[in-house]
């Protein structure tokens, strides 16, 4: 079946530090892809998708590149700021119109540190 | 986008009672689902919320223990039954809206058995 790997946190960075996330999935077809951000208590809120490849998502900063090459979907910020310190979820839906679910990554916690 | 509520946000019971969330959305959607997020582990699905029929379960989620309803476009319930301490989690319900695959998700209930 679908499966979605990302990289283990936490991760620690410094404030302004470059930000990568990886990502890569394993899915038959053409599956949408997305990044999902959970802060402290609250619920997720979609950070950014992508539908196809080489499709580039983009929203607050960060950006996420759908290479079907390599299967994945990294996600990247130039600058990060003590407010991204949160959990990031990497997502995928199987396509083809079908009624499933998403698939999910078993999150990162990223940490920023001042 | 949808915006969605759930209720309660928390809740404390005792073992071997049952508890019902409920889920509103606050336009019409093509498709609900509920997702169990155990303490620090990632978004696992329980159910499709199918309006008027049935809702389809993944594996290992049983509608016994799970029954859940879906009287119309705008809203969905989960019961989780005869609760035990390993039902301790977040129940996290989304929507979909038709033409896209990306999902908008309820901000949870946190639920507590001893």
């Amino acid at each position: 079946g679908d499966s979605v790997t990302q990289m283990e946190g936490p991760v620690t960075l410094s404030e302004e530090a470059f930000l990568t996330i990886n990502c890569t999935y394993t899915a038959t077809g053409y599956p949408s892809l997305f990044w999902y951000v959970q802060y402290p208590g609250e619920g997720l809120q979609l950070l950014l998708k992508a539908t196809k490849a080489d499709d580039k998502g983009s929203n607050k900063g960060f950006e996420a590149t759908y290479r079907k090459e390599t299967t994945s979907f990294h996600l990247e910020k130039g600058s990060v700021q003590v407010s991204d310190s949160a959990v990031y979820f990497c997502a995928l839906h199987p396509g083809g119109g079908g009624a499933d679910g998403l698939t999910f990554g078993k999150g990162t916690h990223l940490i920023i540190q001042p | 986008s949808a915006v969605i509520s759930q209720k309660p946000s928390r809740d404390i019971c005792q073992r071997g009672t049952s508890l019902t969330i409920q889920c509103q959305v606050d336009s019409q959607v093509t498709m609900m689902f509920w997702y169990r997020q155990q303490p620090g582990q990632s978004l696992t699905l329980i159910a499709t919320a199918n309006q008027g029929s049935e809702a389809t379960y993944e594996s290992g989620f049983v509608i016994d223990k799970f029954p859940i309803s879906r009287p119309n476009l705008t809203f969905s319930t989960l019961t989780v039954s005869n609760m035990s301490p390993e039902d301790s989690s977040i129940y996290l319900c989304s929507a979909r809206t038709s033409g896209t695959y990306e999902q908008y998700f309820g901000p949870g209930t946190r639920l507590t058995v001893t």
